[in-house]
């Protein structure tokens, strides 16, 4: 079954410090894999999309990582920022016989305290 | 250049009405794909439109159905609601169908429809 999980569900960490989420699919075959920040009341924006032959790719302070080959991924957030508390929604993209699928994990909410 | 929008932002209906909610792409944008949010099941696929056709359904019962207009705005309906379809419902705008590998999909800011 296609499935995106991640860990932990939610996490408080204080301002100025890093940190790590991650994202555990099984889903196949993999055509992407996406990372959406999504503040409270608004929609999910686009952080990093990484495909099968990317390892890492930087937003700023967001850097993702992908091993396709363990189905891992994962976001690091580096000297985090109020504004960085959020729900960070992995999302992989699977693409067979002329049709697609988004499989959505169901976040990890994130909060920075000063 | 504008955003997604969706109207309204919020909206409590009571079991068995019906309701629509409209969304407008970003200018230029051909498909719009709506997504049920959920705190237990996360973001779920509805359904996608392109050129004011749908292209790509989810595991969603009838009750849910859309359409998309020729200016690419398109319209959601629940009918005969349930309290389990109490939810944020975000719209999603691209410039090409989704199944493009490296589409990117922009939200807007989602109806909060509570259902008593």
């Amino acid at each position: 079954k296609n499935q995106v999980e991640q860990s932990p569900q939610s996490l408080i960490i204080l301002e100025g410090k890093n940190c790590t989420l991650q994202c555990n699919y099984t889903v196949s075959p993999f055509s992407n894999l996406r990372w959406y920040k999504q503040d409270t009341g608004r929609g999910p924006v686009s952080l990093t999309i990484m495909t099968f032959s990317e390892n890492t790719k930087s937003n700023g302070r967001y850097t993702a990582t992908l091993d396709a080959d363990t189905k891992q991924s994962s976001l690091h957030i580096t000297a985090s920022q109020l504004s960085d508390s959020a729900s960070y929604i992995c999302v992989v993209r699977t693409f067979n016989s002329g049709t697609y699928k988004y499989i959505f994990g169901t976040g990890t909410r994130l909060k920075v305290l000063a | 250049k504008a955003g997604v929008t969706q109207t309204p932002r919020y909206l409590i209906k009571t079991r068995g009405q019906q309701v629509t909610l409209s969304c407008s792409p970003i200018s230029g944008h051909r498909s719009v794909s709506w997504y049920q949010q959920t705190p237990g099941q996360g973001l779920q696929f509805l359904f996608e439109y392109f050129s004011e056709t749908q292209r790509n359904k989810g595991n969603f019962p009838g009750r849910f159905s859309g359409r998309q207009f020729s200016n690419s705005r398109s319209e959601m309906n629940v009918s005969t609601l349930e309290l389990g379809d109490s939810a944020l419902y975000l719209c999603a705008s691209s410039l090409e169908l989704a199944r493009e590998r490296n589409n990117e999909q922009f939200f807007g800011p989602g109806t909060r429809l509570t259902v008593l």
